[in-house]
């Protein structure tokens, strides 16, 4: 049984990191790609960005310029840096097992994270 | 990016009744299609694959067709369970992105 657990923190000011990391438990971690999707309160959701078990990492045009997303295989974990958040960046932050074919079979609880002054 | 556009936005309906989901692209996607289920305070939940394929576990009243730009989600039959917002998203191309939404309410 696959299960995603994730955690980081909820609350930000303006101008700073948003951070977050989900474990993996159970199934293949490297047969996957693991991504981050976002779902703004009352809204739609939002894809950031991917990585394969190795590193490769592809990221949403619009977020590329703040966003880095990491692994470590030892621990089955990915993490997600937003720099420079800002309001809108307000959101509930979701990880996802995402296939070869780039669809989400596996999602994390998640995380809501706050951007306020 | 290829936009995804969900109708209706919503939809109000009564246990037992068949419901369809209108997803079209803005360009042909083939029958590169899912479809989720998200309640309120969840996360969402994978219900079709590739625009028709069921995934394990998820009821059979629930279905899907088409293919290139329009594609379709049916609930046979509605169940009090089925009351949710539905997406869909295409991984044709990247990036990957997301139907707005179909609210699915009880009327």
């Amino acid at each position: 049984q696959v299960h995603l657990q994730q955690w980081g923190a909820g609350l930000l000011k303006p101008s700073e990191t948003l951070s977050l990391t989900c474990a993996v438990y159970g199934g293949s971690f490297s047969g996957y790609y693991w991504s981050w999707i976002r779902q703004p309160p009352g809204k739609g959701l939002e894809w950031i960005g991917e990585i394969s078990h190795s590193g490769s990492t592809y990221y949403s045009p619009s977020l590329k310029s703040r966003v880095t997303i990491s692994v470590d295989t030892s621990k089955n974990q990915f993490s997600l840096n937003l720099s420079s958040v800002t309001a809108a960046d307000t959101a509930v932050y979701y990880c996802a097992r995402t296939t070869v074919t780039r669809y989400f079979d596996f999602w994390g609880q998640g995380v809501l994270v706050t951007v306020s002054s | 990016d290829i936009q995804m556009t969900q109708s209706p936005s919503t939809l109000s309906a009564s246990v037992g009744d068949r419901v369809t989901i209108t997803c079209r692209a803005s360009q042909s996607i083939n029958s590169w299609l899912a479809w989720y289920q998200q309640k309120p305070g969840k996360a969402p939940n994978l219900l079709i694959y590739k625009a028709s394929s069921l995934e394990s576990g998820v009821p059979s009243r629930f279905s899907g067709s088409g293919s290139g730009t329009e594609f379709t989600l049916t609930i046979s039959s509605l169940q009090p369970d089925d009351f949710a917002t539905y997406y869909c998203q295409q991984y044709y191309r990247f990036s990957w992105t997301f139907g707005q939404g179909t609210k699915v309410e009880i009327k």
